[in-house]
């Protein structure tokens, strides 16, 4: 198992321009969450899955679209980039709600938006 | 809404001594879920250790223990025997018992490993 890939792993965009950051995972996980981390906030929940079809807001979606079309991808489109969205972002996954499921992270993607 | 509080921006242990980052939570809710994660240079984050409300026993993982304080809304992470490997950001994170995976993360502590 790749369990959560993330691509890519580094952007710069310019204001204004729109893009789509990738996640995949291969464990038939359920449940995807979408993050953004800044310096001295921790992580923070943008949008999140309950499965194919289905998404939700989280604490700060704004700036931000989603889609789950398919059960092993979720990704995550900037529409019209600014530079408060410069940030390192986390694709998270798990099986369930359960104590022990637990979420599995991907390796980020940083984003510099200037 | 759940806040969660680190209120310790950096530490720094000897090797092989013991350290306690500091945890604090704000919630109405009475089961939930705890959970402390290493963040290291590499930037994946890995879980730590867990820890389920409604059980009182601390949760331990090896050289990993937690003080889990729920009248006082207080989770504490102690690591004991501290090694190089551990120097890390380490984040305390809330979860509801209802609903979604949602997450929310306290802003962090820089662990530092002094040898």
């Amino acid at each position: 198992n790749a369990g959560v890939t993330q691509t890519p792993k580094f952007q710069v965009l310019k204001t204004g321009q729109s893009m789509t950051l990738q996640c995949a995972q291969d464990m038939n996980h359920e449940y995807m969450s979408w993050y953004r981390q800044d310096p001295g906030m921790g992580l923070r929940l943008i949008h999140y899955s309950v499965g194919a079809g289905i998404t939700d807001q989280g604490e700060v979606p704004n700036g931000y679209n989603v889609s789950r079309s398919t059960t092993e991808d979720f990704p995550l489109r900037l529409l019209s980039a600014a530079p408060s969205q410069t940030s390192v972002y986390f694709c998270a996954s798990s099986l369930g709600t359960g104590f022990f499921h637990e979420q599995f992270f991907g390796p980020g993607t940083r984003l510099t938006v200037l | 809404a759940q806040t969660v509080t680190q209120s310790q921006p950096e530490m720094s242990v000897q090797e092989a001594e013991t350290v306690t980052l500091s945890c604090t939570y704000d919630t109405s809710e009475s089961d939930y879920y705890l959970f402390w994660y290493k963040q290291p240079p590499s930037r994946q984050m890995i879980l730590v250790i867990r820890q389920e409300a409604y059980k009182q026993q601390n949760a331990t993982e090896n050289r990993f223990s937690v003080n889990f304080q729920k009248a006082a809304k207080s989770f504490s992470l102690k690591i004991s025997d501290s090694q190089l490997g551990d120097a890390a950001m380490y984040f305390c994170a809330y979860r509801s018992d209802q609903g979604a995976q949602k997450l929310v993360f306290g802003q962090g502590t820089r662990l530092t490993i002094n040898p």
